[in-house]
């Protein structure tokens, strides 16, 4: 069964711009996890999804966004983009999202704003 | 609010040196902590979870041990491919499902 795939692997972006990050989860899961991973705050949760429909958020600002399709898959969305969202973005996905469930994740898309 | 602590941040073994790498954790109540393997600009790779007090996995030369305040990753007799972050999460009763990570331990291990 192939695993977590996320596009692009690498990115650079300058200051202002905007930038769309990709991930197909795990064929069979319908639920969808972002977090953003830096060597200062380790990782952290963005944002969740399932059947289309954001059902958990973390503390950031509204400058990140993020949707599922119905075929699972999800995109997030960093706008206005600062030298602070440098980082490793991750996805995860699980069955149905919930307790005792494992998450799988992707290999990530490394950002760089410069 | 939920506490993941991992410890150390760093440790650097030889070879065949066993040793283990601690998680604590504070939270109202455990529904699973969850260990996972990071390699560097890779994703986490899930390798265990426990439920319960008491309740122990293996894999390799990796076991992990759970109490009411903490979890064990034990290596024994570590090889140089063990090298990488280790991370711990875990899952809080009455709170959100989403588990929270700890800052992970990085292991290095020389031939």
């Amino acid at each position: 069964k192939a695993g977590v795939t996320q596009t692009p692997r690498y990115l650079i972006k300058t200051r202002g711009q905007q930038v769309t990050l990709s991930c197909s989860p795990i064929s069979g899961h319908r639920s969808v996890s972002w977090y953003q991973q830096t060597p200062g705050q380790g990782l952290q949760f963005l944002f969740e999804y399932f059947s289309e429909t954001q059902r958990n958020k973390g503390n950031f600002p509204g400058r990140f966004s993020g949707r599922q399709f119905s075929n699972s898959r999800s995109e997030m969305n960093v706008s206005t983009l600062e030298l602070g969202d440098s980082a490793l973005y991750l996805c995860a996905s699980s069955l149905l999202g919930g307790y005792q469930e494992t998450q799988y994740f992707g290999p990530g898309t490394r950002l760089l704003v410069l | 609010e939920d506490q993941v602590t991992q410890s150390p941040e760093a440790l650097r073994l030889q070879e065949g040196e066993s040793s283990s790498l601690n998680c604590s954790y504070t939270v109202s109540g455990l529904r699973g902590l969850f260990w996972y393997r990071q390699d560097p600009g890779k994703g986490p790779e899930f390798l265990f979870t426990l439920y319960s007090a008491g309740e122990e996995k293996e894999k390799e030369r990796l076991k992990a041990t759970l109490t009411k305040k903490e979890s064990f990753l034990h290596i024994t007799a570590p090889k140089p491919e063990d090298s990488a972050t280790y991370l711990c999460a875990v899952q809080a009763v009455g709170g959100s499902y989403i588990p929270t990570f700890g800052r992970g331990t990085s292991l290095i291990v020389h031939p």
